[in-house]
């Protein structure tokens, strides 16, 4: 199986920062990686797949970035509402597999 | 605008089966490709399994083969998943979701998820 390694597993931020969230494939998944942000106590929510391409209704201060095992999403302005924890996941092969998530604080 | 709507929680004993329905309104049901996806207390996200697009057949999880059957209902546009031979450490919350398919499979919408408590 793929495995999926993110970091950090958590971190807090202040509004307005730009926040990074990387993840890392255990081998090369082109660009078949996609992103997830969830709430507590809600289900996760598409943030951006094939590794770039923003979700309709998904702010454009998210980002993604990479291909082959790296990847980055990218938070460019931090706001209240972005508390939660993301998620990434590789299409390339199944099982699909997901990182452990990064949980993010709003300092 | 899909919208997939989850049975209700469940308690079930180890040794059980449990049986959750899915289902979507918006759009036309034989073109949605649904999967199941769960997330078991304070961990992470696991794919169970599903139809995988543009094979047509259902592919699972090794760690659920011979335990999980994955269906739909076309005449009521819902989808399901029965788990058998429950044991504790299927405590968690079963989410079904749309399967997306471009440059790789992707997730969206997911259901709201169906809490399933394995107790003795």
């Amino acid at each position: 199986d793929i495995q999926m390694t993110q970091s950090p597993s958590s971190l807090s931020a202040s509004i307005g920062d730009r926040v990074t969230i990387t993840c890392r494939a255990s081998q090369s998944i082109s660009t078949y990686l996609n992103w997830y942000q969830q709430k507590p106590g809600r289900a996760p929510k598409l943030l951006i797949y094939a590794a770039s391409s923003l979700q309709s209704g998904a702010p454009s201060r998210f980002s993604g970035s990479g291909s082959g095992a790296d990847f980055t999403l990218t938070i460019s302005n931090l706001q209240p509402e972005d508390f939660g924890t993301y998620f990434c996941q590789q299409s390339h092969r199944t099982p699909w597999t997901f990182g452990r998530g990064t949980k993010v604080e709003i300092k | 605008q899909v919208q997939l709507v989850q049975s209700g929680a469940e308690v079930k004993k180890p040794g059980s089966s449990v049986k959750v329905s899915c289902k979507a309104s918006g759009g036309t049901f034989n073109n949605h490709v649904i999967n199941w996806v769960r997330q078991a207390p304070g961990q992470g996200l696991e794919w169970m399994g599903g139809i995988i697009p543009m094979l047509g057949t259902p592919n699972y999880a090794q760690t659920f083969h011979g335990r999980v059957t994955i269906g739909a209902d076309e005449s009521t546009s819902t989808a399901y998943m029965e788990l058998s031979s429950l044991r504790d450490e299927d405590t968690a919350v079963y989410y079904c979701v749309r399967v997306e398919s471009g440059l790789g499979f992707w997730f969206d919408p997911w259901g709201q998820g169906t809490q399933v408590t394995v107790s003795s």
